[in-house]
């Protein structure tokens, strides 16, 4: 198993560009998660999704848009990059989502906005 | 939402135990308490979860009284690969514990 892994690990984009973070678990897990996280701050949630065609918002969801087609992804798109968001982005993926579940967290992509 | 408090920063030594104490008032009844390990350029990798009294695994033992209001993480006897952000987190129960909420963690610094 590879676990969650998570492409690219590095990416410089200029203000107003667009990309998409990829995501993908190959432990046929239900939920998955976007994070990010600030330098020396915690993780904040961006969005969810409890499983393929179901995706919520997290606590930052504003300029990342989601979509789950199949279980294995759950990409990251970022319309409109601003330097607000710069930061380092975790995927993650638990079985279904539970308080009870463990996460797996990906290594990260590290993104900086010029 | 089911908040956590936990102390910035710590600092130990090698050899010590270490208690990171998590205070959560707003748990509610089907809430478990999870723990998690994030070392630098890492994602968090969990350590240990318990929903009530006493939970130890080969990593650590988690101490939660009885109102499950707060919970200790203790790390015995502790090394430099120990230094790390440990974050302490409530499911919310409203949205099934999908909505993980993160903290700021506590970062331990263990020093030879």
């Amino acid at each position: 198993n590879a676990g969650v892994t998570q492409t690219p690990k590095f990416q410089v984009l200029k203000t107003g560009q667009s990309m998409t973070l990829q995501c993908a678990q190959d432990m046929n897990h239900e939920y998955m998660s976007w994070y990010r996280q600030d330098p020396g701050m915690g993780l904040r949630l961006i969005h969810y999704s409890v499983g393929a065609g179901i995706t919520d918002q997290g606590e930052v969801p504003n300029g990342y848009n989601v979509s789950r087609s199949t279980t294995e992804d759950f990409p990251l798109r970022l319309l409109s990059a601003a330097p607000s968001q710069t930061s380092v982005y975790f995927c993650a993926s638990s079985f279904s989502g539970g308080s009870t579940d463990t996460q797996y967290f990906g290594p990260g992509t590290r993104l900086t906005v010029l | 939402l089911a908040k956590t408090t936990q102390p910035i920063s710590m600092d130990s030594y090698e050899g010590q135990e270490v208690n990171i104490t998590c205070s959560h008032n707003n748990i509610a009844t089907n809430d478990y308490i999870t723990w998690y390990q994030q070392f630098p350029s890492q994602g968090p990798r969990f350590i240990i979860q318990g929903y009530k009294t006493k939970v130890t695994n080969e990593v650590a033992s988690l101490f939660i009284p009885a109102d499950r209001k707060s919970s200790t993480l203790s790390l015995p006897r502790v090394s430099l690969s120990d230094t790390a952000v440990y974050y302490c987190l409530v499911g919310d129960a409203n949205t099934g514990g999908f909505k993980t909420i993160f903290g700021a963690g506590t970062r331990l610094f263990v020093k030879a």
